[in-house]
């Protein structure tokens, strides 16, 4: 069964800190699909990155950046001197191949960033 | 582009009645849309498949008869909670599937925010 995992609930820093926000992944999928999305306050959600499979290239957007490990079954996100704006719920999903691509979210991180 | 609307974005009803929700891909055909639901303060759980001219595939534990979805045109998906009741109450996500160069891209939709009073 496939199953994302954000084992942090919530984490508040302060402004210009680093953070990652850790996601763990279960699929019996050779081909799938590892998504983060933010969700501000107004609820819609914002597309961040998509990374398949078979991509383990760390990636970096900005202030932004990915860290895909397939050996531990993990896709963590890092905020690079963070700015209040980008607090906001934070997702981390997978969608496998077999099952249509429907989406499977983990339970989301709240980020707290104060000034 | 890849853009995808919802509407309305709120609605208030009292409980017993019905209330549709649409999703609309502007501008791109999706022969698939998801729909979503989002209790306060909870992750999306996805609740249905909804694909063109068929219908829909509901996950485990959602009433096919209560959440009604067509998907009458290839840019068009609707959601129907029939009977409400304010337990009913959450933020209803829809998405639509396009597809580029063998990828599917999911593109999400503003959201709903229902509240069943």
């Amino acid at each position: 069964a496939q199953k994302v995992t954000q084992a942090q609930t919530e984490i508040s820093v302060v402004e210009k800190e680093d953070v990652t926000l850790d996601c763990v992944y279960e699929t019996r999928d050779t081909t799938y699909y590892l998504f983060w999305y933010k969700q501000p306050p107004s609820g819609e959600l914002v597309f961040l990155i998509r990374r398949n499979s078979f991509d383990e290239q760390n990636e970096i957007s900005g202030r932004y950046s990915w860290n895909f490990q397939k050996s531990t079954s993990s896709f963590n996100f890092t905020i690079t001197a963070s700015q209040v704006v980008d607090s906001a719920v934070y997702f981390c999903a997978l969608s496998e191949w077999e099952y249509g691509n429907k989406l499977v979210f983990g339970a989301g991180t709240i980020l707290r960033v104060k000034s | 582009g890849a853009v995808v609307s919802q509407h309305p974005s709120r609605v208030i009803c009292k409980s017993g009645t019905s209330v549709k929700i649409e999703c609309r891909s502007l501008d791109f055909q999706a022969t698939t849309m998801f729909w979503y639901r989002q209790f306060p303060k909870q992750s999306l759980m996805l609740m249905a498949t909804s694909n063109e001219g068929s219908k829909a595939t509901y996950e485990q534990g959602v009433e096919k008869d209560k959440f009604l979805i067509n998907h009458a045109s290839l840019t068009l998906s609707t959601l129907t909670v029939t009977s409400a009741h304010p337990e009913d109450s959450s933020f209803y996500i829809c998405s639509a599937n396009l597809e580029r160069q063998g990828v599917y891209e999911q593109y999400f939709g503003p959201g709903t925010r229902l509240t069943v009073t």
